[in-house]
């Protein structure tokens, strides 16, 4: 088990240019997330799923966006980056079907940094 | 919405002492307290996890104490080591609420001096 995967790791862009961040996990599990982590702000949610072909805002959507076309994938894409979105995003994954266990597995992170 | 506050910001102990991080909610509603260690360059890993039913839970050095009357709760660590230095956040969550989310804390810096 490779647990969750991000993709890339560390990436430069220019402001106003666009990407999109990968995030995989082979847990079946069903809820999906991604974070932005700032210094001394902790962990802050973007964007969320709680299944295949669902998403929802979280407390800082604005500038992004996502999709979850399979279950095991989840996209945060930014199409027009600002220097504000400079950060460390973690994806992370929870709940196994049929499992009461909460635990939100994250994966290793992505820095990005806007210029 | 939900307000996590942890304190400290950082905390630097000596090898063997022990360590306390406190932290508040602002949601009465919220009934999932987890807390998470995160090491350098890695992403954040659970450690302990609370449950509002219950008002303490001990794991080997580490133990986590809740007060749903004043909205708080703690991390303990005991006979700290080196391995313990990292970054540690508490979260707060209703669980069976859409999508189980989590609300953390700014989280605090642990250094243990060998």
């Amino acid at each position: 088990n490779a647990g969750v995967t991000q993709t890339p790791k560390f990436r430069v862009l220019k402001t106003g240019q666009s990407m999109t961040l990968l995030c995989a996990q082979d847990m079946n599990h069903e809820y999906m997330y991604w974070y932005r982590q700032d210094p001394g702000m902790g962990l802050r949610l973007i964007h969320y799923s709680v299944g295949e072909g669902t998403t929802a805002k979280g407390e800082v959507p604005d500038g992004y966006n996502v999709s979850r076309l399979k279950k095991q994938n989840f996209l945060l894409g930014l199409e027009s980056a600002a220097p504000s979105q400079t950060s460390v995003y973690f994806c992370a994954s929870s709940l196994q079907e049929g499992r009461l266990i909460y635990e939100q597995y994250f994966g290793p992170g992505t820095r990005l940094t806007v210029t | 919405g939900e307000n996590v506050e942890q304190h400290p910001s950082t905390l630097s102990v000596q090898e063997g002492d022990s360590a306390v991080i406190k932290c508040t909610y602002s949601d009465s509603a919220s009934n999932y307290f987890p807390w998470y260690k995160q090491e350098l360059g890695k992403g954040p890993q659970l450690i302990i996890d609370i449950r509002s039913n219950v008002g303490e839970k001990k794991d080997q050095r580490i133990a986590v104490t809740l007060n749903k009357t004043a909205k708080h709760f703690s991390l303990h660590i005991t006979e700290t080591q080196p391995e313990d230095s990292a970054v540690y956040f508490c979260a707060a969550s209703m669980i069976k609420a859409a999508g189980n989310k989590l609300t953390f804390g700014g989280g605090t810096r642990v250094l243990v001096k060998p």
